[in-house]
């Protein structure tokens, strides 16, 4: 069966540092794999989203990048935090041909 | 573009009674509707969705949507709720190259003993 893994579940970061968030999917290939922050416990807001290695589509302009560097694998990277990207950070795959998004448990990201 | 709307930020309702959390949406060409569930410090899990068919969409845990095409709406109803039913519930459409889903911004759904 299909599992997401996504690390750290939580991490404090102070402004200016680098960050690395990692996102691992098992028991499929070529999924889109996608990048959500949800700030305050509410609505989500698509990041990042990719259709194969190396295919990287940006959904709003930002102090994040990501790269998937493995078929089943997705990071989302800063070279310096900000305030502003404390959040609830969750990474989504779904089949080529299917209609429902796996989520993964989340990354609580706060910059202080 | 594509996008949804929840009109409730929280919505509150008593064990055993049956409850709604409203949607609405806009869309270019036929809508792809989903309610996804968030539990506390959770990923989002899926209900359901409507592709085409039926307007009356069944999902997981008792839930079930009305897709309404006159009203643009896909409301999530059960008819009788458990307490075990909150939580936060999203509404979200997908584009027509299903890129991505677009979400709404969440409704807080509570159900009192």
């Amino acid at each position: 069966s299909q599992t997401i893994h996504q690390w750290p579940a939580t991490l404090v970061q102070p402004v200016g540092s680098p960050l690395s968030l990692e996102c691992t999917v098992e028991g499929t290939s070529n999924p889109n794999l996608y990048w959500y922050r949800q700030a305050a416990g509410r609505g989500l807001q698509l990041l990042f989203y990719s259709v194969g290695i190396g295919q990287i589509s940006s959904e709003v302009p930002q102090n994040l990048s990501a790269s998937r560097p493995q078929d089943r694998q997705f990071i989302l990277s800063s070279k310096k935090l900000l305030l502003s990207d404390s959040g609830f950070y969750l990474c989504a795959w779904r089949e080529l041909s299917g209609e429902k998004l796996f989520f993964g448990s989340g990354t609580q990201l706060s910059v202080l | 573009a594509q996008s949804v709307a929840q009109p409730e930020d929280q919505v509150n309702v008593a064990e055993g009674n049956p409850l709604t959390v409203k949607c609405t949406y806009s869309v270019s060409g036929n809508p792809y509707l989903f309610w996804y569930v968030q539990y506390p410090n959770r990923g989002l899990q899926f209900l359901l969705k409507y592709i085409t068919g039926d307007n009356l969409v069944k999902g997981s845990y008792g839930f079930e949507a009305e897709f309404n095409k006159s009203q643009t709406s896909f409301h999530l109803k059960k008819p009788s709720a458990l307490v075990s039913d909150s939580a936060l519930y999203f509404c979200a459409v997908r584009d027509i190259r299903w890129r991505a889903l677009t979400f709404g911004s969440g409704t807080r759904l509570q159900v009192q003993p």
